[in-house]
Formats: structure tokens, sequence, C-alpha cells
């Protein structure tokens, strides 16, 4: 199993450009996490969603939107790229029924100068 | 809202001394609670987690962490520290009910000195 997916690893932008990453997992579970992580600040969730078909705004989800495409892919997008969005982005799953930790890609690194 | 709070943003141990994250968490309830590691340029893995009624959760990389309800409290200990223990150490709240998510701390880098 690959656990979760996130694609690309590496992103620079430029202001202004918009992006989506990707994220795919392959353990059936419901919910799904977006947090960025940033030196001194741990990690902020982004958006999740509790389940297929809903979603909801964590702690800072200005400047992002995102997408439950089905019960494996949770995307997020960045429409108008900002510095301030300069982060390493981590995605995450959790089967919410069987009250399990949650398990995490490794990573995406987007750079906006 | 569910909160967790990390004490020490920055913890210095020399190798073979005793490990002691703190970690405290508001809730009226008791919530689930996990201690993750992240190595340089890596995820998030998780060391252990308290999700029933054993206080005393063993993890791996012989950690452990004590639930204490009447403190709030989650606290990592390590009897004695290893070079490879250096890392970012994370605490994370979850309620045992409802659609609320995952929420960290700041997190609490250990360095190890030889």
């Amino acid at each position: 199993n690959a656990g979760v997916t996130q694609t690309p690893k590496f992103q620079v932008l430029k202001t202004g450009q918009s992006m989506t990453l990707q994220c795919a997992q392959d353990m059936n579970h419901n919910s799904m996490y977006w947090y960025r992580q940033d030196p001194g600040m741990g990690l902020r969730l982004i958006y999740y969603s509790a389940s297929e078909g809903t979603t909801d705004k964590g702690e800072v989800p200005n400047g992002y939107n995102v997408s439950r495409l089905n019960k494996r892919e949770f995307s997020l997008r960045l429409e108008s790229a900002a510095p301030s969005q300069t982060s390493v982005y981590f995605c995450a799953s959790r089967d919410r029924s069987l009250n399990t930790e949650a398990f995490f890609g490794q990573g995406t690194r987007l750079t906006v100068v | 809202a569910q909160s967790v709070t990390q004490l020490g943003s920055h913890v210095s141990v020399s190798e073979g001394a005793l490990v002691l994250l703190r970690c405290n968490y508001s809730s009226s309830v008791p919530p689930y609670l996990f201690w993750y590691v992240q190595y340089p340029n890596q995820g998030l893995q998780l060391l252990l987690k308290y999700t029933s009624a054993a206080t005393l959760v063993k993890g791996i990389n012989g950690f452990e962490a004590e639930f204490k309800k009447s403190e709030t409290s989650f606290h990592l200990t390590k009897p004695s520290a290893h070079m490879s223990d250096a890392a970012e150490y994370f605490c994370a709240v979850i309620s045992r009910s409802g659609n609320t998510p995952l929420v960290f701390g700041k997190g609490t880098r250990l360095s190890v000195i030889a």
C-alpha cells in the first residue's frame, strides 16, 4: 500500500500563478486534511473533509480552495499564489469510524517568489 | 474547540539523559491524543496514541506517555536519549465524537548532545 501520496514534492511559483496540490489515499479513509507547516507555527489546518462530499474550513483557509473529488482524493488549490503561502504542505487521512491516528503524506515544499 | 499546548519550543538533553516533552490539552471531555515525530525533510510518523482506558501508553523507539486527566496532560518521556532521537515532536488532539479535525501543538525540537 502506498498510504497517502502527494504530488508534486517540490514547486516554485511566481506571485499570482495558480496551482493544485494533489493528494490521494488508498486506505479507504473517510476523513482527509490539508495542513501547512511553517517554522515555529507547528501544523496549521487549512481545510478538512470529514467525509466524501463535505469540506470545512480550518484555522488558515484564506487564499485556498479544496475539492473532495471522491473518497480517495482531496486536492488543494491556490488560485493566486502569494509569497505568504511559501510553506510545506501536508495531506493526511484518517478513519474516523475506527478512531485511528492520521496518516501523512511526505509533503509538498512550495516556494512563491 | 480542542487545543493543545506544548511547553518549550526547543529542548536539549545529553545523550543517555531522560527526555521529557510536555503536552497539555484543553477539553471538557478526554479526547484522543497522539504524539508524532518528524525527522528533517520528512513527513510525520506516529510515535504513540491514547485512545483507550490504559493511561500509560508505550510507543516506538522506547518512548512512552502517560495520560493524566486531572492535569489535562499527555507528556512524552524516554528514559535514555539517543542521538537518533533528535527531531521535532508534535502533540495532537481530536475529539472522541463528532467531525472535528485533528489539531496540533506548535511542536518541540529535541536536540541530543553527545
